[in-house]
């Protein structure tokens, strides 16, 4: 059974930039969350959605958004990026809360 | 707020050691604990689960009871491999759709 995909692996942008981030969960997973990892901050929350719907969103700027499209797919955009914003972003797909979040294998961003 | 905290690192050890990492959280209601482990250069993957009080979850030679009394979730393993090398993050989740993380603990086995 594949696993959660992450595309691309790795990105580098310059400040002011935007970009896109791709999650496909596994199969049958209706739920995608987004989480981003510094060595500063640690892992955060970012967003999660189920079917399409924004269900609990973290606390980051509104430059940080995100979608689910029907197949469960999900993006996340940054725009407007700071270097700041140099991260792992993770995205974890679930089946039911309870039994835990599949994780993907990131996507590294960095700004210059 | 809801919180997890884990014990500061490095921790290193030689093959065959006692493991145990510990893990206290703060949350509102009752949440489902975790513990998932970081290789380098990937994501995160879940080691193990616990999702009410006394339950213990176990996975590779690892274990965590769920101690609702101590609020705490602490990691073992009775003999360390150096493949056990890896960051191990402690998590709850108590809305259920987010999870929050501690600091991790880099673990380090040499042979």
């Amino acid at each position: 059974k594949a696993g959660v995909t992450q595309t691309p692996r790795y990105l580098i942008k310059t400040r002011g930039q935007q970009v896109t981030l791709s999650c496909s969960p596994i199969s049958g997973h209706r739920s995608v969350s987004w989480y981003q990892q510094t060595p500063g901050q640690g892992l955060q929350f970012l967003f999660e959605y189920f079917s399409e719907t924004q269900r609990n969103k973290g606390n980051f700027p509104g430059r940080f958004s995100g979608r689910q499209f029907s197949n469960s797919r999900s993006e996340m955009n940054v725009s407007t990026l700071e270097l700041g914003d140099s991260a792992l972003y993770l995205c974890a797909s679930s089946r039911d809360r309870v039994y835990g979040y599949t994780f993907g294998s990131g996507t590294r961003l960095t700004v210059v | 707020g809801d919180s997890v905290t884990q014990m500061e690192g490095p921790v290193t050890l030689s093959e065959e050691a006692c493991l145990t990492i510990n893990c206290t959280y703060t949350a509102t209601g009752y949440p489902s604990l975790f513990w998932y482990v970081q290789y380098p250069g990937e994501g995160l993957q879940l080691l193990l689960k616990a999702t009410k009080a006394d339950d213990k979850g176990s996975n590779k030679g690892f274990e965590a009871t769920y101690r609702k009394e101590t609020t705490s979730f602490h990691l073992e393993k009775g003999s360390v491999q150096v493949s056990d090398s890896a960051v191990y993050f402690c998590a709850h989740s108590t809305s259920g759709s987010r999870l929050t993380f501690g600091e991790g603990t880099q673990l380090t086995v040499n042979p």
